[in-house]
């Protein structure tokens, strides 16, 4: 059973705000994925962490801050955000970074920067 | 650097009819080619993928995807289509190495059913 979920499902913040998107799962995968999806765009990655580290930052502004505090956890905290960053923020993991690793994907968090 | 191009923006069909939704990649080495499905307000679910061996898979929901190297494809192909099958298909490459996480999608694909 393949299952990432991501909390909250919808969240609407003011550009001052701090908030936090959570993702969990309990597939005992060791890479897990913070990609963003614009309207009618496709995804783009944000963020690959590998066994706890962070290993790829697709030179994302640091108003987007990762942590992955354990194996089964990633979170994605947002600061002084913009309008223009109101996306769908998806979470994924698979079972390892490396060839051959199937990438699955939680159901988004919607965001709202008013 | 990879890219997918998926030619069709918008495809229409009837139900019961029989479905092929277009994908062609660019990539130097041995691509892994995934398809994703996505309703609209969900995140993806993947229908299947392709890493090696045989070049035609079958995916869940029905749903099958060819590879074909000589033409730099990974069609999606469905035999009769549902009318649950209205959704956003997505294309996806992986890059191979520690870059693997890297999908890069193409465009998406819009499937609209008609009864």
């Amino acid at each position: 059973d393949t299952e990432v979920t991501q909390t909250p499902k919808h969240l609407v913040m003011g550009m001052t705000n701090k908030k936090s998107l959570k993702c969990e799962q309990h597939m005992g995968h060791r890479a897990m994925y913070w990609y963003k999806q614009k309207a009618k765009k496709p995804p783009e990655l944000m963020f690959v962490y590998s066994y706890e580290k962070l290993s790829i930052n697709e030179s994302v502004p640091s108003r987007f801050s990762p942590e992955c505090p354990n194996s089964s956890l990633l979170n994605l905290h947002l600061h002084a955000l913009q309008p223009e960053d109101s996306a769908l923020y998806l979470c994924a993991s698979s079972p390892l970074v490396g060839t051959g690793n199937t990438i699955y994907f939680g159901e988004g968090s919607w965001l709202t920067v008013v | 650097a990879q890219s997918v191009t998926q030619p069709d923006i918008h495809i229409t069909v009837s139900e019961g009819a029989s479905l092929e939704l277009r994908c062609n990649y660019s990539y130097g080495a041995t691509p892994y080619l995934f398809w994703y499905v996505q309703s609209p307000g969900q995140g993806l679910q993947l229908l299947l993928k392709y890493f090696s061996g045989d070049t035609l898979v079958q995916g869940i929901k029905g749903f099958e995807a060819e590879f074909k190297r000589s033409q730099s494809s990974f069609n999606l192909r469905k035999p009769s289509v549902h009318w649950s099958d209205a959704a956003e298909y997505f294309c996806a490459v992986g890059a191979g190495g520690t870059s693997y996480g890297k999908l890069t999608f193409g465009q998406g694909t819009i499937l609209t059913v008609h009864p």
